[in-house]
């Protein structure tokens, strides 16, 4: 099947500890992007990738890193210095330099 | 001012009756409007794309586009209970880069039995 792999799909985190969430496409989808969604907001962008080996810091990039070494992956590290990691984590792909993005079922994230 | 704003409801409406979203936007270069559907706990799915002025029809769903006045709106007629989600509209300016695409803050919808 076609489509966006996030995992895990839940994960419980302890304060102090770096976690890393996987996103894989075998849409051929160039575009990949990194969302954080919280109770009752929008999405805010934290990480995206137009190629591979190249991303770019989004709106929330602090406390998180990324890699992009293949065009179907790309995973998103939540670090320690992440101050309010829990919350909703999506991967989107993009079809097309304009296109509209597709969503993974997403990742969510808890730290106790 | 939000770039993108909706109202967050909830809008409540019953079951076949037409159920009308809005959103605006601020920055006046956006060229490519999106409707997401999101049901709780669940990632957002793409309902509709438009990218000129006018109306687009797909099945029960239309969008609605007026870049001189700035908003994008949704109907969908003929309501289900099923339909009863969050309704995220996002913006893409023309500048095209991703990092472009802003979304709203929803607005939840509830289709009544």
């Amino acid at each position: 099947d076609g489509g966006i792999t996030q995992s895990p799909k839940y994960l419980f985190r302890k304060e102090g500890q770096n976690v890393t969430l996987s996103c894989e496409q075998n849409l051929n989808h160039d575009a990949m992007y990194w969302y954080r969604q919280d109770p009752g907001q929008g999405l805010r962008l934290i990480y995206y990738s137009q190629i591979v080996n190249d991303f770019q810091k989004g709106d929330i990039a602090e406390g998180y890193s990324v890699s992009r070494e293949k065009k179907e992956s790309f995973p998103l590290t939540v670090t320690s210095a992440q101050k309010n990691p829990t919350a909703f984590y999506l991967c989107a792909t993009q079809r097309g330099p304009t296109g509209e993005l597709f969503f993974g079922e997403g990742s969510r994230l808890t730290v106790l | 001012q939000k770039e993108v704003e909706q109202n967050s409801g909830p809008l409540s409406v019953p079951e076949g009756a037409i159920a009308s979203l809005n959103c605006t936007y601020s920055d006046r270069v956006s060229q490519s409007f999106f409707w997401y559907r999101q049901y709780s706990g669940k990632s957002p799915e793409l309902i509709m794309s438009i990218y000129s002025n006018g109306d687009k029809e797909d099945g029960r769903f239309t969008a609605q586009l007026n870049k001189a006045s700035q908003y994008v709106s949704l109907l969908i007629r003929d309501s289900q209970p099923s339909d009863s989600a969050t309704y995220l509209c996002a913006v893409r300016a023309v500048r095209g880069s991703a990092r472009q695409l802003t979304f709203g803050s929803g607005t939840q919808l509830t289709v009544l039995p």
